[in-house]
C-alpha cells in the first residue's frame, strides 16, 4: 500500500467496553510498532513486532491490552473494559527490515480513542 | 526516567529566519537520531535523521547537529516558513534494539 493506514481514525467508547485498533502496515514492511500519545506528552512505546512475533510486550500499560500481528502484515491492538486514562491518540508506525537497522519508522495517522 | 528531553514545549520564530529545535538524551548507546514533523490530526512524518557517527547532516533548508559528548542534537531550519509550523519530534535508537525513544515535542509557530 502507499502507507501505514490506521483504522478507525476516531473512536468514542463507554468505560468497560473493549475496542479493537488495526494497523495495516507499508507491504512488504517486516516490523511494526504501536505507540500511545496521551494528551501533552510524547509518543510512549507499546509493543514492537518483528514478522508475527512480539519479541518483547512489557510496554504494554496492563494486561488489559494485547496486539496480534497476523501474516506478517496486519496488526490489532485490543484494549479490554477501557478506562478514561485509555484515552489517547494510538499510533502505529512500520520499518522495512526492523530490529539491527537504522530506519525510518514511518506512521499512520493514528485513532483517537475518547473513553466516557 | 526521560531518555529523550525537548524541554522547549513551543518556540515562535518570524518567517525567513532560522529556528532552532533542541533535544537531549540520556542514553550514550544510542546511536541513531531522527527528527519527525507533526501536523494536527496526522501521524508524524520524518523529517531527517543522523547517524552517530556523523555531527552533521543536511537536507534542503533542514540540517541536524549531533554532539555526542554533550548527548545534545539541534534541528535547524533556514529559513523558517509558516508551513513549518508544526510539533516537532526528536526520536533516538539503539541500533541493538528495536526501541525508538520520543520526547515530547516542541510546537513550532513560524510567524507571516
Amino acid at each position: 500500500g502507499a502507507g501505514v493506514s490506521q483504522s478507525p481514525s476516531n473512536k468514542v467508547t463507554e468505560k468497560g467496553k473493549d475496542v479493537e485498533l488495526r494497523c495495516d502496515p507499508i507491504s512488504g514492511h517486516t516490523a511494526l510498532y504501536w505507540y500511545r500519545q496521551s494528551l501533552g506528552q510524547g509518543l510512549e512505546f507499546l509493543i514492537y513486532f518483528q514478522g508475527n512475533s512480539a519479541p518483547d510486550k512489557s510496554g504494554l500499560p496492563s494486561d488489559r491490552f494485547s496486539a496480534e500481528r497476523t501474516g506478517g502484515s496486519v496488526s490489532t491492538l485490543t484494549i479490554q473494559r477501557t478506562q478514561q486514562e485509555d484515552s489517547a491518540v494510538y499510533l502505529c508506525a512500520s520499518t522495512l527490515r526492523g530490529q539491527k537497522f537504522q530506519e525510518t519508522q514511518y506512521f499512520g495517522p493514528g485513532t483517537r480513542l475518547l473513553v466516557l | 526516567d526521560q531518555q529523550v528531553k525537548q524541554n522547549s514545549p513551543s518556540l515562535s520564530v518570524q518567517e525567513g529566519r532560522i529556528s532552532i529545535l533542541n533535544c537531549d538524551y540520556t542514553n550514550s548507546m544510542f546511536d541513531y537520531f531522527l527528527w519527525y514533523k507533526k501536523y494536527p490530526a496526522e501521524g508524524p512524518t520524518f523529517l531527517i535523521s543522523i547517524s552517530s557517527i556523523k555531527d552533521k547532516n543536511e537536507d534542503g533548508r533542514f540540517t541536524v547537529f549531533l554532539n555526542k559528548s554533550a548527548k545534545h542534537l539541534s534541528l535547524h531550519i533556514v529559513p523558517s516558513q509558516p508551513g513549518d509550523s508544526a510539533v516537532y519530534f526528536c526520536a533516538a535508537s539503539d541500533t541493538g534494539t528495536y526501541k525508538y525513544i520520543f520526547g515530547t515535542g516542541t510546537r513550532l509557530k513560524v510567524l507571516a
